[in-house]
């Protein structure tokens, strides 16, 4: 079992629309949360990073971590044909800067 | 005014063969990394270096050898390819060993 899961998707939704994702993890030495958005053939580009268990608000995205339960996820409202993309979630530990990724989910957003 | 720039974008080659991909920052970051990315999309670390010391070296085969020559370029020396090489790798750079890690366009290898 891998230390972070992802729903691979693909999740599709309507224009407009809320997309919901999310992210469990099994390791609770796990502090700080990001969120990646990956377009087709390009690097990842960091979206949303937190640490504290709570949500964290930017713009159209949101960020929620819940450490009790271990549960991350990321909101994107009124969303947008430009952002269809692979969205990875990723983590790591209170020391060094070893992210340890999911594996993504691919979300298409039809006009 | 690219931040993290690789080179090649694609690389098709034989198994057997060597190959580097080279990696340049010009944020003034101390610290880089190199990630692999395979057919499912996971993304997992190999190396980091900061200040072109060492400081994370995951379960990789030593024919996977990273060299920083200085703080702003790290590039991945592969010596006898193999098929299961074949992925995405990407650089990516961070200010310091805790900060954001901006990640580079990646370079699609391919082993025939």
């Amino acid at each position: 079992q891998k230390e972070v899961e992802q729903d691979p998707g693909p999740l599709s939704v309507p224009e407009g629309a809320i997309v919901s994702l999310n992210c469990t993890y099994s390791n609770s030495a796990f502090q700080y949360f990001m969120w990646y958005r990956q377009y087709s053939r390009k690097g990842p580009e960091l979206l949303m990073y937190t640490y504290s268990s709570g949500n964290k608000e930017d713009g159209r995205f949101t960020a929620q971590v819940d450490k009790s339960s271990k549960y991350i996820s990321l909101f994107i409202r009124d969303s947008q044909p430009s952002d269809s993309a692979t969205y990875l979630c990723a983590m790591r530990k209170a020391a060094g800067n070893k992210l340890t990724f999911g594996g993504g989910t691919r979300v298409l957003v039809k006009p | 005014d690219t931040a993290v720039s690789q080179t090649p974008k694609y690389l098709v080659t034989q198994m057997g063969n060597d190959k580097s991909i080279k990696c340049e920052q010009n944020l003034g970051h101390d610290t880089m990394y190199w990630y692999k990315q395979d057919s499912k999309k996971f993304l997992k670390i190999m190396f980091s270096y900061n200040n072109k010391e060492l400081i994370i070296n995951e379960t990789v085969p030593n024919r996977f050898s990273p060299k920083s020559p200085d703080k702003a370029h790290l590039n991945l020396h592969i010596n006898s390819l193999e098929l299961g090489d074949s992925a995405v790798y990407f650089c990516a750079s961070s200010q310091d060993n805790f900060s954001e890690q901006f990640f580079g366009p990646g370079t699609r290898l391919t082993v025939l």
